[in-house]
């Protein structure tokens, strides 16, 4: 089945430098890419996601690029504020009658004032 | 409007105490799923209901069971279970089998 690893785990920048959080997938047929954002005792919240079809796509300050021939994806937030301070979660899919997301295991990301 | 409502938020139960968790959706979505999340840990999925079909993960033991009055509406039955049960049990939704899934707020459940 799918294996998604994350890195880093911890990620500590300062307010207005950018962070970046690198996945990589082990199933060549997964296609679709989310990430997650998630505050403490909250629920994850989808932030951007991207399909197989397309290299980079970009939301305001997140970014996210998919290298299919390296089974890797990125994540880019950049000019980060505290209120980005969380957990951020990539995952990876196959449609295969049903879309089951397997998870990375996540990055806490602080930024500090 | 990509609200997934779920009732209740908190849950305390005992060992030989039947519960059920509910979850709803009014966004017309044909599949919705359960996750359970242990602290610092990512979501694991458990069932999926998807077009009013049921699929398991068969690592999920009996104790839970699933039930699909609606395809609005989405429920999860507990029954004996374990105190390494107690988790986050998230609800999510999406319009089809193939689209972006959509998160509840979570139950907080503990097992006594």
């Amino acid at each position: 089945g799918e294996n998604v690893e994350q890195h880093p785990s911890t990620l500590s920048v300062q307010e207005g430098d950018s962070a970046v959080i690198k996945c990589t997938y082990s199933d060549s047929a997964s296609n679709y890419f989310p990430w997650y954002k998630q505050e403490l005792g909250k629920r994850p919240q989808l932030i951007i996601d991207i399909r197989s079809n397309v290299g980079e796509k970009k939301d305001q300050r997140i970014a996210v690029t998919l290298n299919k021939t390296a089974k890797h994806f990125s994540l880019h937030i950049t000019e980060t504020q505290p209120e980005d301070s969380a957990v951020y979660f990539c995952a990876a899919s196959r449609n295969t009658g049903f879309q089951k997301l397997v998870f990375g295991t996540g990055t806490r990301l602080l930024v500090s004032p | 409007d990509t609200e997934v409502t779920q009732t209740p938020k908190h849950l305390v139960m005992g060992m030989t105490n039947k519960k059920s968790l509910k979850c709803e959706q009014h966004m017309g979505h044909r599949a919705m799923y359960w996750y359970k999340q242990k602290a610092k840990k990512p979501p694991e999925l458990m069932f999926v209901y998807s077009y009013e079909k049921l699929s398991i993960n068969e690592s999920v033991p009996s104790r839970f069971s699933p039930e699909c009055p609606n395809s609005s509406l989405l429920n999860l039955h507990l029954h004996a279970l374990q105190p390494e049960d107690s988790a986050l049990y998230l609800c999510a939704s999406s319009q089809g089998d193939r689209e972006t899934q959509y998160f509840g707020p979570g139950t907080r459940l503990l097992v006594l």
